[in-house]
């Protein structure tokens, strides 16, 4: 079992829409998480780092359940510009190791 | 705009050839990371270094593959010899720990990455 599970998706969702991804992680010692953004032969980017219990920053929003040991991202009005592979990260906050899922892919349609 | 640089950005070689990919970490991180990426295994971690000291290659093949750190400036990740196989991307990231709110967090920033083929 993957130590970060998730969905490959893809997901295909109308331009406007509201969509939701969601991540596992195995090892419950993980206590820093992070949205990655990933284009087509691209380097991964940082989309959110993901504290506490989640945080919010314009049409994102990452939530963080400790109990459940998942990560959610949402992305509200979704744009063209949008599609990608998005990264679930888990990290040990003491080595600064991230541990990455497979990505989900987004495909936004016009 | 701080930046992760990687040379080269593009490697094609034959088997059994040496392949040096070089990374310069954003100034003032003091974590470097290396990474490959292939479609079916995602990405990986090989390597990392904290303060140019290697803390865990445990995710590299130890009989071909070697990272080192000569100065802060500069990272290395050699393959010798070189194989099939180990076609892939390759990407080097730096961080730094955050001060709170991040409590301790290492955000990383990736490169560009090397693309690398053995033929």
């Amino acid at each position: 079992r993957k130590e970060v599970e998730q969905d490959p998706g893809p997901f295909n969702v109308p331009e406007g829409a509201t969509v939701a991804f969601n991540c596992t992680y195995s090892n419950s010692a993980s206590q820093s998480f992070f949205w990655y953004r990933q284009d087509c032969r691209k380097e991964p980017k940082l989309l959110m780092s993901v504290y506490s219990s989640g945080n919010e920053d314009g049409r994102f929003t990452a939530q963080l359940n400790r109990a459940s040991q998942y990560i959610s991202l949402l992305i509200r009005d979704s744009k063209l510009s949008d599609s990608a592979t998005y990264l679930c990260v888990a990290s040990s906050s003491n080595t600064g190791k991230l541990i990455f899922g497979q990505g989900t892919t987004l495909q936004v349609k016009p | 705009d701080a930046r992760v640089t990687q040379t080269p950005r593009h490697k094609v070689t034959e088997m059994g050839q040496e392949v040096t990919m070089r990374c310069q970490p954003i100034l003032g991180h003091n974590t470097v990371f290396w990474y490959r990426q292939t479609m079916m295994q995602g990405l990986e971690l090989l390597a990392y270094f904290r303060n140019r000291a290697p803390l865990d290659d445990s995710g590299m093949p130890k009989d071909r593959f070697s990272a080192e750190m000569p100065d802060a400036t500069l990272a290395t990740l050699k393959i010798q010899p070189s194989e099939p196989r180990d076609s892939a991307v390759y990407f080097c990231a730096s961080g730094q720990r955050r001060q709170p709110p991040g409590q301790g967090t290492y955000e990383q920033y990736f490169g560009p990455g090397t693309r690398l083929t053995v033929t």
